[in-house]
């Protein structure tokens, strides 16, 4: 089994929609973090968490939201997605710098 | 803004050679630095990291930092075609970013040719 693991893989939306997409992992890391990456822009870090009652915005944190329900458990939503949200999103566990991604969640919002 | 600077690339290296990847970083503050491989449709993998000026060698993957001049390299000798791939350069200072200050560069695209 995965380290880190993202549900969905894959995602197709309609704008307007609430998605949620979901990170678990197994690692026992309490630092955990969703980035999302754009060709040509890189990875850009949009909430952080550092143990299960502490949420950081990151830089670009408008249009989501975020749920750390357990230790091993953090949930990314978007509350009405829009077509500039089509974008690969990772989730992330581990001390800065030394990351362990999960495998990605490509969204696309039509 | 703190920025961290990678030639898009792509970079083409012949097969067996040394490769190059270079990374500039605006923040003199950065104290630690991070080289990550993505291949094409999958998640970044950490490769390397240091926090010391000078080299730090793991295999056929060589970094190199130099502070004074906010410059970090990964060097890949006899390349394979395995390791086409982007590399994404990351820099960690105490002062503002991302997460604990962590920001990542664009990537280089590298492609070792046969």
């Amino acid at each position: 089994d995965a380290d880190v693991t993202q549900t969905p893989r894959n995602r197709i939306t309609k704008t307007g929609k609430r998605i949620m997409l979901e990170c678990s992992q197994t690692k026992g890391h309490d630092r955990m973090y969703w980035y999302r990456q754009d060709p040509g822009l890189g990875l850009r870090l949009i909430y952080y968490s550092f143990d299960v009652k502490d949420i950081n915005k990151g830089e670009i944190s408008d249009g989501y939201s975020v749920s750390r329900q357990a230790q091993a458990k953090f949930s990314l939503s978007l509350e009405s997605a829009i077509p500039n949200q089509t974008a690969l999103y990772f989730c992330a566990v581990g001390d800065p710098g030394k990351l362990f991604f999960g495998s990605g969640t490509q969204l696309s919002v039509l | 803004q703190k920025e961290v600077e990678q030639n898009s690339g792509p970079l083409s290296v012949p097969e067996g050679a040394i490769a190059s990847l270079n990374c500039t970083y605006s923040d003199r503050g950065s104290q630690s630095f991070f080289w990550y491989r993505q291949y094409s449709g999958k998640s970044p993998e950490l490769i390397m990291f240091i926090y010391s000026n000078g080299d730090k060698e793991d295999g056929r993957f060589t970094a190199q930092l130099n502070k004074a001049s906010q410059y970090v390299s990964l060097l890949i000798r006899d390349s394979q075609p395995s390791d086409s791939a982007t590399y994404l350069c990351a820099a960690r200072g105490y002062s503002g970013g991302g997460a604990d200050g962590l920001t990542f560069g664009k990537g280089t695209h590298l492609i070792i040719q046969p």
